[in-house]
């Protein structure tokens, strides 16, 4: 089993430049959900997506764009890198029509120089 | 709002002690709450509560909602080095799942 699957693991970016982050899930769940780790910080929600076609802003979505492609792939976009952005991204899913636990990808640690 | 607050944000112990954390939560749209643990990796499930009362448990770790005072406690019984790690807890609402800052907990030899 797959699960969480998220690209990625680390990256380099200079200041401006654009990426995507993409993450699938292979266990059928309507919900998915981007957050970022910095220290002493958790995980902070910066966007979600309820069902497929959905998405809405967490409590830190400035900078970032999300994209629920199909109900597998919710992808992250950050347009013009800043050294603010520099972080641990995590994407899950879990299925929210009855609730479960989370299921979280791999990570990727992203550096903004 | 969707506020979680673990406490203490940061605890040392030795090992065979008992340690207990903390989760306080707002009501607002509530379904459930999460414990997971955090070692330098993607965070690991531990627990989901849905209902006040109920202690789940799996070996020396247990966990309790209680749904009217709006917290819940993760319990560690004879923590072993191997408990060092950030435990974090999360609010389920209708979709979204708000994470605490998480606890980093330090169990020494």
């Amino acid at each position: 089993n797959a699960g969480v699957t998220q690209t990625p693991k680390f990256q380099v970016l200079k200041t401006g430049q654009s990426m995507t982050l993409q993450c699938a899930q292979d266990m059928n769940h309507n919900s998915m959900y981007w957050y970022r780790q910095d220290p002493g910080m958790g995980l902070r929600l910066i966007y979600y997506s309820a069902s497929e076609g959905t998405t809405d802003k967490g409590e830190v979505p400035n900078g970032y764009n999300v994209s629920r492609l199909n109900k597998r792939e919710f992808s992250l976009r950050l347009e013009s890198a800043a050294p603010s952005q520099t972080s641990v991204y995590f994407c899950a899913s879990r299925e929210t029509n009855w609730d479960t636990e989370a299921f979280f990808g791999q990570g990727t640690r992203l550096t903004v120089v | 709002e969707d506020k979680v607050v673990q406490s203490p944000l940061s605890l040392v112990v030795h090992e065979g002690d008992t340690v207990t954390l903390n989760c306080s939560y707002e009501v607002t749209n509530f379904r459930s709450l999460l414990w997971y643990k955090q070692e330098k990796k993607a965070p690991t499930f531990l627990f989901m509560l849905t209902s006040s009362g109920i202690e789940k448990k799996s070996g020396r770790l247990s966990s309790i909602l209680d749904k009217k005072e709006l917290f819940s406690i993760l319990n560690i019984t004879a923590t072993q080095t191997g408990d060092s790690a950030v435990y974090l807890c999360a609010r389920g609402s209708n979709y979204k799942l708000t994470f605490g800052k998480g606890t980093l907990l330090t169990v020494n030899p």
